[in-house]
């Protein structure tokens, strides 16, 4: 079956321009996971999904940063004015929740801020 | 909070040397720990696991062993291979109401023939 898929592979924009960037989970999993990968900082969580339930936004960075999942799938990061800093590969991630269970990654988005 | 501490690379060395990898945790609750693997170009894979104070991870040749006292799970492998290449990192996962992964910073591995 498919794994999780993320598009776009890069995006490059402009400082103060708005990007989406959308993750496809595997079909039927639960749980949904943004983090991002930056140099120097490492992999960071940045919010979690999972069924109906309130999405946790503990590790979104600032206000600029949001998320959604529609219909419990797809799921879509907004980073509104982006800054330098933003620059980054996010990374989506997907489970069939719990602690026991493995999160599948998916191949990324390398943003850059110019 | 929780967090991880890996040694800082980059790693290199010749094929069949041996490997280690260290890392180190703190954690609230009682963590699962793992290594995921990102070989350049792919995406993030889980390498190894372990759940429980004194379990053993493996996979691959590479090995963890879930050092409670110690709050270690330091990564080894005794004959690397050119293949071995990538990035290693270090992670751990906690129960409450999100199952988050926190990672450490990741350690380049060159494996030169």
């Amino acid at each position: 079956g498919a794994g999780v898929s993320q598009s776009p592979s890069n995006k490059v924009t402009e400082k103060g321009k708005d990007v989406e960037l959308r993750c496809d989970p595997i079909s039927g999993h639960t749980a949904l996971y943004w983090y991002r990968q930056s140099l120097g900082q490492g992999l960071e969580f940045l919010i979690y999904f999972q069924g109906n339930s309130a999405p946790d936004k503990s590790g979104l960075p600032s206000d600029r940063f949001s998320a959604e999942r529609t219909g419990g799938s797809v799921s879509t990061l907004t980073i509104q004015r982006t800054q330098q800093e933003d620059s980054a590969v996010y990374l989506c991630a997907s489970s069939s929740g719990g602690l026991w269970n493995e999160q599948f990654f998916g191949p990324g988005t390398r943003l850059t801020v110019l | 909070g929780n967090s991880v501490t890996q040694m800082e690379g980059p790693v290199t060395l010749s094929e069949e040397a041996f490997l280690t990898i260290n890392c180190t945790y703190t954690a609230t609750g009682y963590p699962s720990l793992f290594w995921y693997v990102q070989y350049p170009g792919e995406g993030l894979q889980l390498l190894l696991k372990a759940t429980k104070a004194d379990d053993k991870g493996s996979n691959k040749g590479f090995e963890a062993t879930y050092r409670k006292e110690t709050t270690s799970f330091h990564l080894e492998k005794g004959s690397v291979q050119v293949s071995d290449s990538a990035v290693y990192f270090c992670a751990l996962k906690v129960g409450g109401s999100n199952y988050k992964l926190t990672f450490g910073k990741g350690t380049l591995l060159t494996v030169n023939p």
